[in-house]
């Protein structure tokens, strides 16, 4: 069966240090990757496309890889910030279908 | 960045009645316009995706009938939530993308209850 797993439900992190969430995808061939911020009651926010073909996206404190052998992406957010503190979805942007498809989301937590 | 206006934010509504949701993209034209549902602490729910002019492509379980979806321009689309029972309630989210592979602009939902 299709599915899109991000590693934790939620994650604890000190200020200052990286924090690095995981996204895994089974039976999907996305084209490309996104990655949102979702704040409580809001819609989410785009982050960070990546494409199949690309190792690796920077933005800032951000960065993005993309392993399309293992499936995954990982989320990496360095110098970490309590504001950075939200929920963050990976999504499948799919290749044959115009679709995007969301991961349940990783509610992260910046520790002061 | 691009602006995507959802209205209402919040809506309350008896059983057995009808409630439209409107999306609009309010400086670019949205090529395709996505319809999603999410339950507390959940994922977003893809239900369909929406071209101007065209029928919209449901996904797997979500009924046509029940969740009507007009797209009549490139910068409107609207969910109709027909006779509409306390399971339908949920936060609806739309979103818009000017072009396949690009970003999406998500509204700020709508919170439905039904009583």
């Amino acid at each position: 069966s299709q599915k899109i797993e991000q590693n934790s439900e939620a994650l604890n992190i000190q200020e200052g240090k990286t924090a690095t969430l995981t996204c895994n995808y089974t039976n999907y061939s996305p084209a490309y990757l996104q990655w949102y911020r979702q704040d409580p009651g809001r819609g989410p926010v785009f982050l960070l496309l990546i494409r199949e073909n690309e190792k690796e996206k920077r933005k800032e404190r951000l960065k993005v890889t993309f392993d399309t052998t293992l499936k995954q992406s990982l989320f990496h957010i360095t110098a970490s910030q309590p504001a950075d503190s939200a929920t963050y979805l990976c999504a499948l942007d799919m290749n044959r279908d115009d679709k995007i498809i969301f991961g349940k989301g990783t509610r992260l937590h910046i520790l002061p | 960045g691009a602006v995507v206006s959802q209205h209402p934010s919040w809506v309350i509504c008896k059983s057995g009645t009808s409630v439209k949701i409107e999306c609009r993209s309010l400086d670019f034209q949205a090529t395709t316009m996505f319809w999603y549902r999410q339950f507390p602490k959940q994922s977003l729910m893809l239900m369909a995706t929406s071209n101007e002019g065209s029928k919209a492509t449901y996904e797997q379980g979500v009924e046509k009938d029940k969740f009507l979806i007009n797209h009549a321009s490139l910068t409107l689309s609207t969910l109709t939530v027909t006779s509409a029972h306390p399971e339908d309630s949920s936060f609806y989210i739309c979103s818009a993308r000017r072009g396949r592979h690009t970003e999406a602009f998500f509204g700020q939902g709508t919170r439905l209850t039904v009583v």
